[in-house]
């Protein structure tokens, strides 16, 4: 079965304190790997899409990494309004039908 | 561009009812998903349309359809409403799998 796990569930950083976030996966033949930040209340927003080991994707403070089992969420000096729940999704063939398989995400939280 | 809009945002019904929740995708995308999100399960895919067939499906039960328009408009129906159904739906819309973009979500309430 496609499974999607992120670690850690919660993570408190102080202001400029680099960190990352950890999403591994099982899925019989990745088609991408997705990265959105969740504000409450509010939908996904769509940050990065990668597709094989090895690529890396940046914006602003946000990097993004690629391996065979996990991709990492680097967030380099942290400021209070990156603080969202992030979430990692692969898209996955199950029966013949695709579909994004989520993880239940991480909640950031950066303190001035 | 505009976004992804989601009506109504905030539904409550009661038990055995049934939903109807509406999608309008960002211009020129032919693709729509819905996804239900809970606090205990998480974004869990219902089913995605292209073109006004749908071509994917998720993992749900035959209470939960839905159907998409000429204009890439996409309603979803939920009949005989149980409490469990009580979520925060959310539609995407992408021209393929690449970069979904979601809209705002509507709450349903269910009592």
């Amino acid at each position: 079965e496609d499974q999607v796990t992120q670690s850690p569930e919660a993570l408190r950083l102080q202001e400029g304190e680099s960190s990352s976030l950890n999403c591994s996966y099982t899925v019989s033949g990745l088609r991408g790997l997705f990265w959105y930040r969740q504000d409450p209340g509010k939908g996904p927003e769509f940050l990065f899409t990668l597709y094989s080991a090895g690529e890396e994707k940046e914006k602003e403070r946000l990097k993004a990494t690629l391996t065979k089992k996990e991709s990492f969420l680097h967030i380099t000096a942290p400021k209070p309004e990156d603080s969202a729940t992030y979430l990692c999704a692969v898209q996955a063939t199950q029966g013949g039908s695709e579909k994004l398989v989520f993880g239940k995400g991480t909640k950031l939280t950066v303190n001035p | 561009k505009a976004g992804v809009t989601q009506t109504p945002r905030y539904l409550i019904k009661t038990r055995g009812q049934q939903v109807t929740l509406s999608c309008s995708p960002i211009s020129g995308h032919r693709s729509v998903s819905w996804y239900q999100q809970t606090p205990g399960q998480g974004l869990q895919f219902l089913f995605e349309y292209f073109s006004e067939t749908q071509r994917n499906k998720g993992n749900f039960p035959g209470r939960f359809s839905g159907r998409q328009f000429s204009n890439s408009r996409s309603e979803m129906n939920v009949s005989t409403l149980e409490l469990g159904d009580s979520a925060l739906y959310l539609c995407a819309s992408s021209l393929d799998w690449t970069g979904q973009f979601f809209g705002p979500g509507t709450r349903l309430t269910v009592l």
